[in-house]
């Protein structure tokens, strides 16, 4: 029982560099969610996918894109890497978007230097 | 700008204590509430939830209290462990169509 799936847990970029975060879930879930996790800042949203098809742009959508290849696949892409996203990435999925249980990934910890 | 905002930021608790965390929202229209844990090195996971036609919900040593007419909602955790020692984030809903908002989180020590 996988849940959500996120690749890599780790990564250090040199700035300017671009990367793929990988995200997947087995839950057949049609919502899919990137965060982004900062030391005093919560969690905050970057991008959504509120059903196969369907992107939005969350709280902090600057300098990331996002693609939900299918229903279980929802990737996020860094095009030039800044010091400034540097941070913990979640991955996250829900049956819907609102007013039901989100499940996390265990994280990708990013340096970008 | 609808928000959620939750105190305190850190939080130190005696093991046996209660603790408590509260959250006040702004948006009339929030009808989930959620509270998740999270330790470190994980991800977040549902703790606990309510919802605003009840004023309380309890799950073992987890409470959520909710004042609706005060929009502020409460998270009390008693007889306090020092496995309870995680960061806390509490969250609202908007509407059935809308993503979860977050709280900032709370950082909670137990000691031993």
């Amino acid at each position: 029982n996988a849940g959500v799936t996120q690749t890599p847990k780790f990564q250090v970029l040199k700035t300017g560099q671009s990367m793929t975060l990988q995200c997947a879930q087995d839950m057949n879930h049609n919502s899919m969610y990137w965060y982004r996790q900062d030391p005093g800042m919560g969690l905050r949203l970057i991008y959504y996918s509120a059903s196969e098809g369907t992107t939005d742009k969350g709280e902090v959508p600057n300098g990331y894109n996002v693609s939900r290849l299918n229903k279980r696949e929802f990737s996020l892409r860094l095009e030039s890497a800044a010091p400034s996203q540097t941070s913990v990435y979640f991955c996250a999925s829900s049956f819907a978007t609102g007013n039901t249980e989100a499940f996390f990934g265990q994280g990708t910890r990013l340096t970008v230097v | 700008q609808q928000q959620v905002k939750q105190s305190p930021q850190s939080l130190i608790v005696q093991k046996g204590g209660i603790s408590i965390i509260n959250c006040a929202y702004e948006n009339t229209a929030f009808d989930y509430f959620p509270w998740y844990q999270q330790f470190p090195g994980k991800g977040p996971a549902l703790l606990i939830a309510i919802r605003p036609d009840v004023s309380e919900k309890k799950e073992g040593r987890f409470t959520i209290s909710f004042n609706k007419s005060a929009k502020q909602f409460s998270l009390h955790i008693m007889d306090s462990q020092p496995g309870d020692s995680a960061t806390y984030f509490c969250a609202a809903n908007p509407n059935r169509d809308d993503k979860i908002i977050f709280g900032k989180g709370t950082r909670l020590h137990i000691l031993p």
